[in-house]
């Protein structure tokens, strides 16, 4: 079965630089959440979207952006990334029409060196 | 393919009513499980469990975990109508990976 698929896997940027994170939700879910989840911490709910508008906003820095495209594909835009911005990057999608449950990507883990 | 599987999905039951949760994985190089508490959209750690038969306890709340049969359980007992959540099972793997169960909805009536 289609599960969450996040991308990249990896990725290492250098302070101040960006990343762009990306998230492919199950096919019909209408709600997508983003995660941060730094070393040894609990996540941390950053934003979600239901049916491309944003829902629900955590404690998503000012210097991160995040939209949900037509396709239903989600991006998290990171800017003036700093050393405290590595961590482990959640999305995950749920469908409010039933509970299925979330169904979590493997999640994108940004090292910012 | 890893995974970690909870269940039931979701459980309807009164004030005072003992439950069950479940968690079970598959994962290759099994490092930690932890049990979240999940209310809107923030989860709340509850336990980190490493080693099998050892009970963690907190107040109402216990989990155990059995590294053989590869499961954990999750028991709430006199249950609360502020034991209403979403209980999510995660499992640390590898090298720092993590894999999320579905979630258990838990809805407590009074």
């Amino acid at each position: 079965a289609a599960g969450v698929i996040q991308s990249p896997r990896h990725l290492i940027k250098e302070k101040r630089e960006t990343a762009t994170l990306k998230c492919y939700p199950i096919p019909r879910h209408d709600t997508v959440y983003w995660y941060q989840q730094g070393p040894g911490q609990d996540p941390q709910f950053l934003i979600s979207f239901y049916e491309k508008m944003q829902s629900d906003k955590g404690s998503i820095p000012d210097r991160f952006s995040a939209q949900q495209f037509s396709d239903y594909h989600s991006e998290l835009n990171m800017s003036s990334l700093e050393l405290g911005d590595s961590a482990l990057y959640f999305c995950a999608s749920s469908s409010t029409a039933s509970w299925y449950g979330y169904t979590f990507g493997s999640g994108t883990r940004l090292t910012v060196v | 393919e890893d995974k970690v599987v909870q269940s039931p999905l979701s459980l309807v039951v009164h004030e005072g009513d003992t439950v069950t949760l479940n968690c079970s994985y598959e994962v290759t190089n099994f490092r930690s499980l932890l049990w979240y508490k999940q209310e809107k959209k923030a989860p709340t750690f509850l336990f980190m469990l490493t080693s099998s038969g050892i009970e963690k306890k907190s107040g109402r709340l216990s989990s155990i975990l059995d590294k053989k049969e590869l499961f954990s359980i999750l028991n709430i007992t006199a249950t609360q109508t502020g034991d209403s959540a979403v209980y999510l099972c995660a499992v640390s793997y590898n090298n720092n990976d993590m894999r999320f169960g579905a979630g258990t909805r838990l809805t407590v009536k009074p």
